[in-house]
């Protein structure tokens, strides 16, 4: 069974609107929890990460990710998009290292 | 300061070799660990590396096997290559089960 499940494929978004990307985890236990972002071609870099205590943590380039424990949920969150925010975006757990599929962003103008 | 290296960017074989991708982690981690990402898909764990023995393993079959050397770089080895085999293998280092800083990957094309 797979471990992270990220429901949306793919995600198109306005330049300055908001954006969410959603991820739930199937695991007993509190996981940590991860968000990675990929450009075309990239290696994955890592935008936000979730241990323990404060279920709101804040990442790079403006994003925010919420742990839900009542929800199994782990979604992430940018008040305001930049075209530069099109890429793909994983989440990921440390339950056998696991990545969900992937959402692709893409920005219009 | 380094970040996690890999060697070759780019490899073409043919079905039935072998091939050798390298990694080198980020200064200061221990923990290596490997990929393999096909197009349009999220990485696949294959397995991690931590001093020198492999310590999780992913569900990829056993020609597909790695090392690691005592000053924590990694070498993943797949033999009897399949065009299934074609992804790009990204490799990524940690101190420990922290948080994991990747590499901008091998991409193997199988012909």
């Amino acid at each position: 069974a797979q471990s992270v499940t990220q429901p949306d494929i793919h995600i198109t978004v306005s330049e300055g609107a908001s954006l969410e990307l959603r991820c739930n985890y199937s695991y007993g236990a509190t996981p940590y929890l991860f968000w990675y972002v990929q450009s075309p071609g990239q290696g994955l870099q890592l935008l936000l990460k979730y241990f323990s205590g404060d279920t709101l943590v804040q990442g790079i380039k403006g994003f925010e990710a919420e742990f839900k424990r009542s929800q199994s949920s782990f979604n992430l969150r940018k008040p305001s998009v930049h075209w530069s925010d099109a890429a793909e975006y994983f989440c990921g757990c440390d339950y056998k290292l696991s990545f969900g599929a992937g959402t692709t962003v893409t920005v219009r103008a | 300061d380094a970040g996690v290296t890999q060697s070759p960017t780019h490899l073409i074989k043919t079905r039935g070799q072998q091939v050798t991708l390298r990694c080198s982690p980020k200064s200061g981690h221990d923990t290596v660990s490997w990929y393999q990402q096909a197009l349009g898909q999220g990485p696949q764990f294959i397995f991690q590396y931590y001093e020198e023995e492999e310590r999780q393993r992913g569900n990829f079959p056993d020609r597909f096997s790695g090392h690691q050397f005592p000053n924590y770089s990694s070498e993943l080895n797949v033999n009897a290559l399949l065009l299934g085999d074609s992804a790009l293998y990204l490799c990524a280092s940690s101190l420990g089960q922290t948080e994991q800083y990747f590499g901008p990957g091998t991409r193997l094309t199988v012909t």
